[in-house]
Formats: C-alpha cells, structure tokens, sequence
C-alpha cells in the first residue's frame, strides 16, 4: 500500500529557531494535508495543499507541494513553546473516499 | 458545531471483557474513520466508512475488533475480548472532502 516517509522523527529546539520537516511517498499524490496533534487531543488540520508546486502560509506555518506531487514540506518559523505536539503529514489521492494516508509523525520540543 | 464526539474518554477493563467505544460524526459528513494511536506503531487507520458502508477495514488487526455505523450519526467500535495489547488511544474522524476532523480519543486501558 502507499506509505509515506516522514522525517525527522523527532525534534529538540531552542524557543525562537525556525523548524522544517518533510514527507516523501512513493506515490502521487492529489492532495497534500500537515496536521498538529497537542498532547491529549486529536490531530487538526494546519495546511492543506492542492496543486503540485504550491506554496501556502498561516502564520509562522509555512508549506509546499513538492512538484513531483510525492513530496512536501512544512516550516515553522520563530518557534514558541506552544509548537510543541506532534506534527503528521498526510497524502490524499483522491480515490478513496476521503481517505488519507498518514506519515509516522514528527515530535517537536520546544525549549523555552 | 461540537465537533467529533467520542465517548467514553477514558476507559480501563480488565482483559477478557467486552468493551465498546462510540462515535457521533460531524453532521453531514459522510465519511467515518476509525484510527489507533501508541507510542509503537503511530497512528494507525483500522477501518473507515463512507455513506455508512465500511470501503476499507484491512487495518482492523483481528477478528476481536469490530466496527458498526448503523446510521449517519453514530458509530461503534468494539473489541471483545479484549487484551492489554489492546490498550491505546482510538480516534474516531469524520469528513465531507479532503480534511480530516478528529475527535478527542478515547485513551483504553486493558489490565
């Protein structure tokens, strides 16, 4: 099935520095979608990209469709200590009923 | 909008005993997700619905897990019987298009 490599696992940063994670599939897909998971809540949608190449921003949030459509990034810039949580990326190939394909997670600490 | 309704939150049971987790969907969404979440194995999808059909239940990990949406506004997912193995986080989403709406979890816990 489609599978979605997420990376880094895991991040320790200083309050301030900016953050960039990425996911990279094996597969195209149609819609790319960045969640944040706070710590005893569900994930909640950040970003949500449909066209291969495009570049989207809220706030700090900064992401983009790679142009190969198998790849995207998400920037955080400034970081504060309420980035903490788990960040998912998540593909959508558009053929399944909404259904989405889920990265591994990236954890991010953020010291004050 | 409440958003995705999960109840219970918690729950703690002893191996061996039934246990049922429910799920009130966004209304008007008509695609349901049920997902399992530990430190292991991630966030795991074990079966979805669209339309209250389940199209998908291959993440479901054994025949002590089962899934029912008897109509548009609830679901169930069921394990019996259970085992600590068993014991995670069940997120239940539900959607209309693209994005994903996710409740609060119920956190299980099997002795």
């Amino acid at each position: 099935g489609q599978q979605l490599n997420q990376s880094p696992q895991s991040m320790f940063i200083q309050e301030g520095e900016d953050v960039s994670m990425n996911c990279t599939s094996s597969s195209i897909f149609n819609t790319w979608l960045w969640y944040k998971q706070d710590p005893g809540e569900g994930p909640v949608l950040l970003i949500a990209l449909y066209k291969a190449g495009e570049l989207t921003s809220n706030g700090r949030l900064t992401a983009q469709f790679g142009i190969t459509r198998k790849d995207s990034f998400l920037n955080i810039s400034a970081s504060i200590p309420s980035d903490v949580g788990i960040y998912f990326c998540a593909g959508l190939d558009n053929t399944n009923a909404g259904k989405s394909t889920f990265g591994d997670g990236t954890t991010l600490t953020v010291k004050p | 909008d409440a958003g995705v309704i999960q109840s219970p939150r918690h729950e703690v049971t002893e191996m061996g005993q039934e246990v049922t987790l429910r799920c009130k969907p966004i209304s008007g969404h008509n695609s349901l997700f049920w997902y399992r979440q530990t430190m292991m194995r991630g966030l795991e999808l074990l079966i979805y619905f669209n339309n209250n059909v389940p199209i998908d239940d291959s993440g479901m990990p054994e025949d002590r897990f089962s899934a029912k949406m008897p109509n548009a506004s609830f679901s169930t997912l069921k394990i019996q019987p259970s085992e600590p193995r068993d014991s995670a986080v069940y997120f239940c989403a539900s959607s209309e298009s693209d994005t994903q709406y996710f409740g609060p979890g119920t956190r299980l816990t099997v002795l």
